[in-house]
């Protein structure tokens, strides 16, 4: 079984600062890893993904996540925030044998509400 | 954005009442997914098809149904509604072909009164 825990139900930060969104998992064979948008009354978005390969992972709007193995972490990462970046982000892990049993399922964490101040 | 509607957008409905949402999509994919989505909890499963007539449970399937006799649609049945099932429901669909990410459809707010 896998499960995921995000770090902070809220984060707020200043326009032009870093934003860091924490996630960590567990799983019990190599993970897939999500981080996925959501704004105001509208369906999820995905931001990033990490599959195989390249630990540094770059997405849309300027986001990155870093897999690292060893602190079981995939840290969502955005070096100048933007008032649009304002909405709440779910980190998810899927199982790797995707294709088998596992059928893609998706475990979320909790979210994480972003707030970005003029 | 993948071709995923659900409907209706929004209910409102009695306890005890049988309620049916609806995920349609037009990408073919072979895997569909319900979630519910509630404050603090992120969005949990509730149940997942993996082909047409093939479906398990998630995680918090008690009190729902589902059913799947075509590839484009999956539907979900809370048999008899109660107050916490009031939610928003999100549809969702992956496949192989495009690397088991899950496409979202736009959520059906469901209020259970």
């Amino acid at each position: 079984a896998q499960s995921v825990t995000q770090l902070g139900s809220h984060v707020s930060v200043s326009e032009g600062a870093l934003v860091l969104l924490r996630c960590n998992y567990s799983s019990s064979v190599p993970p897939y890893l999500f981080w996925y948008v959501q704004y105001p009354n509208q369906g999820l978005q995905l931001l990033l993904k990490y599959t195989t390969g390249a630990t540094l992972v770059k997405g849309i709007n300027g986001f990155e996540a870093e897999f690292k193995k060893s602190e079981t972490s995939f840290h969502l990462t955005k070096p100048s925030a933007h008032m649009s970046d304002a909405a709440e982000y779910f980190c998810a892990v899927s199982l790797s044998n995707a294709g088998g049993t596992s059928y893609g399922k998706l475990t979320f964490g909790q979210g994480t509400i972003l707030t970005v101040h003029p | 954005d993948a071709g995923i509607t659900q409907s209706p957008r929004h209910k409102v409905t009695e306890t005890g009442t049988p309620v049916t949402l609806r995920c349609h999509q037009t990408e073919n994919h072979r895997y569909m997914y319900w979630y519910r989505q509630d404050p603090g909890h992120g969005l949990r499963l509730i149940h997942y098809s993996y082909g047409v007539k093939d479906t398990d449970k998630g995680e918090v399937s008690d009190g729902y149904s589902v059913s799947r006799s075509k590839t484009e649609d999956f539907l979900l049945t809370l048999e008899s509604a109660t107050s916490s099932q009031t939610s928003v429901y999100f549809c969702a669909i992956s496949d192989a072909r495009t690397g088991y990410e899950q496409y979202f459809g736009p959520g059906t707010r469901l209020t259970v009164t």
